[in-house]
């Protein structure tokens, strides 16, 4: 079946520093692949996707690139704010084209904290 | 900005009592789904449904159920609460303009 592990937290940078939260994946076909947030007492937003191999997603400020050959999705932003602070969930779809439609496996989540 | 709306937001409530959590999305989706979050943050399928009279049980075993009688509408019910159903709960919706989350219930049985 569909895996998702990514690196577990928590993760404390100071602001302004470099992030990565790694992803790896275990999934039969072409899944989609999704980064989420989650804001303190608030439900989970989509911050970025790539729908297949070599594609990059990006949204404020961050970034992760589609690897098929390191079943890889590393979410990354070059200077991170207090702003972002908030837990990071790593997710795969069961269908690749497009992907949002369906079943989502999620990672177990990394709480990030970004400190002044 | 997503059109996806839970409540109650918070509940609290005594062992046995029977709750609904309402969920309801204005984007006319198909597709609709129950997760559950772990208070260590993991999130796991408990149901979904892919439209009108379709219910599916999810990844994870759960004693709750859930109904899809309007398109907008997907409740779940818990018959009789108990301690182990304190999480949040989170519902979802899918279609054309992709996948949105509402912003949870959080549920804590005493």
């Amino acid at each position: 079946g569909n895996s998702v592990t990514q690196m577990e937290g928590p993760v404390t940078l100071s602001e302004e520093a470099f992030l990565t939260i790694n992803c790896t994946y275990t999934a039969t076909g072409y899944p989609s692949l999704f980064w989420y947030v989650q804001y303190p007492g608030e439900g989970l937003q989509l911050l970025l996707k790539a729908t297949k191999a070599d594609d990059k997603g990006s949204n404020k400020g961050f970034e992760a690139t589609y690897r098929k050959e390191t079943t890889s999705f590393h979410l990354e932003k070059g200077s991170v704010q207090v702003s972002d602070s908030a837990v990071y969930f790593c997710a795969l779809s069961d269908r690749g084209s497009g992907g949002s439609n369906y079943k989502l496996t999620f990672g177990k989540g990394t709480l990030l904290t970004v400190n002044p | 900005e997503a059109d996806i709306y839970q409540t109650p937001r918070y509940l609290v409530i005594g062992t046995g009592k029977k709750i609904t959590l309402e969920c309801s999305q204005t984007m006319g989706h198909d597709k609709m789904y129950w997760y559950q979050q772990d208070p260590g943050m993991e999130l796991h399928l408990i149901h979904y449904s892919y439209g009108v009279n379709s219910t599916e049980k999810g990844d994870l075993s759960s004693e709750s159920t859930v109904s899809r009688i309007r398109t907008e509408h997907f409740p779940l019910t818990l018959e009789s609460a108990r301690p182990s159903h304190t999480s949040q709960y989170l519902c979802a919706s899918s279609g054309g303009s992709g996948k949105a989350f509402g912003p949870g219930t959080r549920l804590t049985v005493t």
